[in-house]
């Protein structure tokens, strides 16, 4: 079945540090890949996506490509604020089921200042 | 901007007591589903709706939970009776899907924490 893996947290970063947190999939046919954020006390929200093989959903300075060859969605940005400390959930979506979201464990990410 | 509003925000209840939980999907969304959080677990999908239809909840124990939809403004979620293990955060998330395209996207409500004791 349809699955996704993520790196163990937490991940803990100073300011302006390089973030990168790895996810990898395993799915039939050409899934939909997405990054929800969740900060404390609040549900998910979505934070990018992807639908097709080497397109690069981008927002807030984070930056996803999907790679079909490696089946990966690693989430990267360049320079962290202590306001992205939350839960970062990456998920997959296939053409038949109606939007239904498989996630992975997450990934909690602290920035110190 | 829409949202999906869930009730109650946080509830605390007994063993063996019945826990209903509300969910008010965006208007003119078509899915709703219902997930639950837990530490253990991560995020499971435990039912989905599609124009009000079930359409899998296999991922629901079925002796203790029911999800209904009674209209298109109304998600439900029942737990009767509770137990200590459904102890967790519990999302309602509704979306605009045809089937085929799986990039629409899912708008979470800010969840149901429960706690059972």
């Amino acid at each position: 079945g349809n699955s996704v893996t993520q790196m163990e947290g937490p991940v803990t970063l100073s300011e302006e540090a390089f973030l990168t947190i790895n996810c990898t999939y395993t799915a039939t046919g050409y899934p939909s890949l997405f990054w929800y954020v969740q900060y404390p006390g609040e549900g998910l929200q979505l934070l990018l996506k992807a639908t097709k093989a080497d397109d690069k959903g981008s927002n807030k300075g984070f930056e996803a490509t999907y790679r079909k060859e490696t089946t990966s969605f690693h989430l990267e940005k360049g320079s962290v604020q202590v306001s992205d400390s939350a839960v970062y959930f990456c998920a997959l979506s296939d053409r038949t089921g109606y939007n239904k979201l498989i996630f992975g464990a997450g990934t909690r990410l602290a920035v110190h200042p | 901007d829409a949202r999906v509003t869930q009730t109650p925000r946080h509830k605390v209840t007994e063993m063996g007591q019945e826990v209903t939980m509300r969910c008010q999907p965006i208007l003119g969304h078509n899915t709703v589903f219902w997930y639950r959080q837990t530490m253990m677990q991560g995020l499971e999908l435990l039912a989905y709706f599609r124009n009000r239809a079930p359409l899998d909840d296999s991922g629901m124990p079925k002796d203790r939970f029911s999800a209904e939809m009674p209209d298109a403004t109304l998600a439900t979620l029942k737990i009767q009776p509770s137990e200590p293990r459904d102890s967790a955060v519990y999302f309602c998330a509704s979306g605009l899907s045809t089937q085929g395209s799986g990039a629409n996207v899912l708008t979470f409500g800010a969840g149901s924490r429960l706690t059972v004791l």
